[in-house]
């Protein structure tokens, strides 16, 4: 089956950019998504199709995907944005709906 | 403005079986997937299975086919995800979620503790 491998835990200072990887065979070839989740909250998308910002999502969100990397990069981050990221894709082959692990993003 | 509105928190004795609903509105039902997804505390989200509605066709993960039953009543908009032979590791929080590729919509979450 698909997998998809994110890092634990990534910190930033506010106002600086963090960027959040996924990792997958030859990911290129599939449409990225990505969700924050709050504490106590259900996820939000915040990029779809793999750079893509649904509407109410601030610019300050980005993604990116080539080769066997996915990313999300967030621009000039401010302490609301401190939260779980997990990307998210389609396999075809099984049918199935992947989610990475998720990524802890910690602003100092 | 689409709305998914789950069913309130359960809970339930190890062996037995819990069905939780889901209501949407805001779109046509048949024209968006409806997903289940768990997750356990302080774990990430995984992908319990899927129903189109537009057909009833329906697919689950490995680690619960056999245990979770997918359905929807199309004539209330309503989703249903039953999962049975529950075990105190299926405590979690189950969300119902729809969209088109992408998750865009989801449900505030169900609570669902296992418990004897």
């Amino acid at each position: 089956s698909y997998v998809l491998t994110q890092p634990p835990s990534v910190s930033v200072a506010p106002g600086q950019t963090a960027r959040i990887t996924c990792g997958g065979n030859n990911i290129e070839s599939k449409s990225v998504h990505w969700y924050q989740q709050k504490p106590g909250q259900a996820p939000v998308l915040v990029v779809y199709d793999d750079s893509d910002r649904p509407s109410g999502i601030p610019e300050r969100f980005s993604g990116s995907n080539s080769g066997n990397t996915s990313t999300l990069t967030i621009s000039r981050v401010e302490a609301g944005d401190e939260a779980d990221y997990y990307c998210q894709v389609w396999d075809g082959s099984s049918a199935h709906v992947v989610f990475g692990g998720g990524t802890k993003l910690t602003v100092l | 403005e689409v709305q998914v509105v789950q069913s309130g928190a359960e809970v339930k004795k190890p062996g037995a079986t819990v069905k939780i609903s889901c209501k949407v509105s805001g779109y046509t039902f048949t024209d968006y997937y409806i997903y289940w997804v768990q997750q356990a505390p302080g774990k990430g989200l995984e992908w319990m299975g899927l129903l189109d509605p537009e057909n009833g066709e329906t697919k689950y993960a490995e680690n619960f086919q056999g245990r979770v039953t997918i359905s929807a009543d199309t004539s209330t908009d309503t989703a249903y995800m039953e999962l049975s032979s529950l075990k105190s590791e299926d405590t979690a929080m189950y969300f119902c979620a729809t969209g088109v590729g992408a998750v865009g919509y989801w449900g505030q979450g169900t609570l669902v503790t296992v418990s004897s």
